[in-house]
């Protein structure tokens, strides 16, 4: 069974604090997601990386850096939260490799910045 | 650039009567398009993509590209069909393997 974990289900941070969500993936996927997800804003894209040390940016960087320093992890930092960061944070994985692109995703992190 | 637009924030069906939920994009070369659910306290997976042409849980999508559209369709809905529906689009023969994502489309199916 394939699996994207999150480090955190909820999480409730003070604005100013440097926050990390951590994610994990076991299928040796090259590609790697930070999605924010809102209401009626859908999924808007944070960062991505496609091999390790690299990154991109997404559509809504501002306020957020990311870290992959090895293949299968994939972390998130709010450099100092704020309270418009609160929202349901998803992390998704690909492969490079596969014919057909399918991204999987993890549970999810509810982070509430108070 | 690449757009995914779901007109539609809220649907509801009664159980049994037909649904489809409306997707359309914006992109000028050659997409792959998909649909993803999220099912109340489930994590977001893949329903079904057009290269598959196949059916899964009776839905159905057919890529139409003269309207740029890839509508979800299933004849008789059920109440396990009620959750948040999301359209996505790919760059078809891209490594990277970003999404493009619509805002979403949250189904409820009344008994």
């Amino acid at each position: 069974d394939v699996k994207v974990t999150q480090s955190s289900r909820y999480l409730v941070k003070r604005t100013g604090e440097k926050v990390f969500l951590e994610c994990v993936q076991d299928m040796d996927h090259e590609n790697m997601f930070w999605y924010r997800q809102d209401p009626g804003l859908g999924l808007r894209l944070i960062y991505f990386s496609y091999d390790v040390k690299m990154k991109e940016k997404g559509d809504i960087p501002e306020g957020y850096s990311v870290s992959r320093e090895k293949k299968e992890r994939f972390s998130l930092i709010l450099e100092s939260a704020s309270t418009n960061q609160t929202s349901m944070y998803l992390c998704a994985s690909s492969s490079r490799t596969a014919l057909h692109t399918e991204a999987f995703f993890g549970q999810g992190t509810r982070l509430t910045v108070v | 650039a690449q757009r995914v637009t779901q007109p539609e924030k809220l649907l509801s069906v009664f159980k049994g009567a037909p649904v489809e939920l409306k997707c359309n994009y914006s992109y000028s070369g050659s997409p792959e398009l998909f649909w993803y659910v999220q099912y109340s306290r489930q994590r977001l997976q893949l329903l079904l993509r057009h290269i598959s042409r196949e059916s899964i849980k009776g839905f159905t999508a057919d890529l139409n590209k003269g309207e740029t559209s890839f509508h979800l369709k299933k004849p008789f809905a059920q109440e396990e069909d009620s959750a948040m529906y999301y359209c996505a689009l790919t760059v078809r023969g891209s490594t990277l393997g970003r999404l493009y994502f619509g805002r979403g489309t949250q189904l409820t199916v009344w008994p």
